[in-house]
């Protein structure tokens, strides 16, 4: 099993470009999570969905959009990137105990 | 809002000497509690959990935390740190089945030969 699986692992955009990064996850599970990481923040949530066909608003959601394509997939879009999205990104799903991270995409915006 | 904090940005230890990385939160019930460690570059791998019942958890890697509801806290230990655990740790809160997962800012444990 690969777990949770993320694409790219690293991107440079320029500022106004759109992209979106990949989540897969072959663990069955319902619920998936799109986090940010910065320096000295920790962890933030931007989006999840619950399960297949829903999707909320984390802590940090302006500037992004989500869509849960099927149980496995969970992708993150940013339709006009700027800098302050410089950021690692996490994609990852609930267990019946925790939650299982991908190994993130680093986001560089010039 | 459950909140959760670190006090302690960076930490530097002796290979082979013992460790505590504190974690308190804020909760208005006993959340779900969690110790993650990230080595650069790396995803977040769960050290350990408290759920209920006994108070000291054991975790992989030698880590064990022990939950204090009248201190809010949920701090890791480790008897004798290894130079491979130089990493950064993360405490976090859950209080709804995954859906208000809260993540602390993190420390970062450096280790001296």
């Amino acid at each position: 099993n690969a777990g949770v699986t993320q694409t790219p692992k690293f991107q440079v955009l320029k500022t106004g470009q759109s992209m979106t990064l990949q989540c897969a996850q072959d663990m069955n599970h319902n619920s998936m999570y799109w986090y940010r990481q910065d320096p000295g923040m920790g962890l933030r949530l931007i989006y999840y969905s619950a399960s297949e066909g829903t999707t909320d608003k984390g802590e940090v959601p302006n500037g992004y959009n989500v869509s849960r394509l099927n149980k496995r997939e969970f992708s993150l879009r940013l339709e006009s990137a700027a800098p302050s999205q410089t950021s690692v990104y996490f994609c990852a799903t609930q267990g019946a105990e925790t939650q299982y991270f991908g190994p993130g995409t680093r986001l560089l915006v010039l | 809002a459950q909140s959760v904090t670190q006090p302690d940005i960076h930490i530097t230890v002796s290979e082979g000497a013992s460790l505590e990385l504190r974690c308190n939160y804020s909760y208005g019930a006993t959340p779900y509690l969690f110790w993650y460690v990230q080595s650069p570059g790396q995803g977040l791998q769960l050290l350990l959990k408290y759920f209920s019942g006994d108070t000291l958890v054991q975790g992989i890697k030698g880590f064990e935390a022990e939950f204090k509801r009248s201190q809010s806290s949920f701090n890791l230990r480790k008897p004798s740190v290894h130079w491979s655990d130089a990493a950064e740790y993360f405490c976090a809160v859950d209080g709804n089945y995954g859906q208000n997962f809260v993540f602390g800012p993190g420390t970062r444990l450096s280790v001296l030969p």
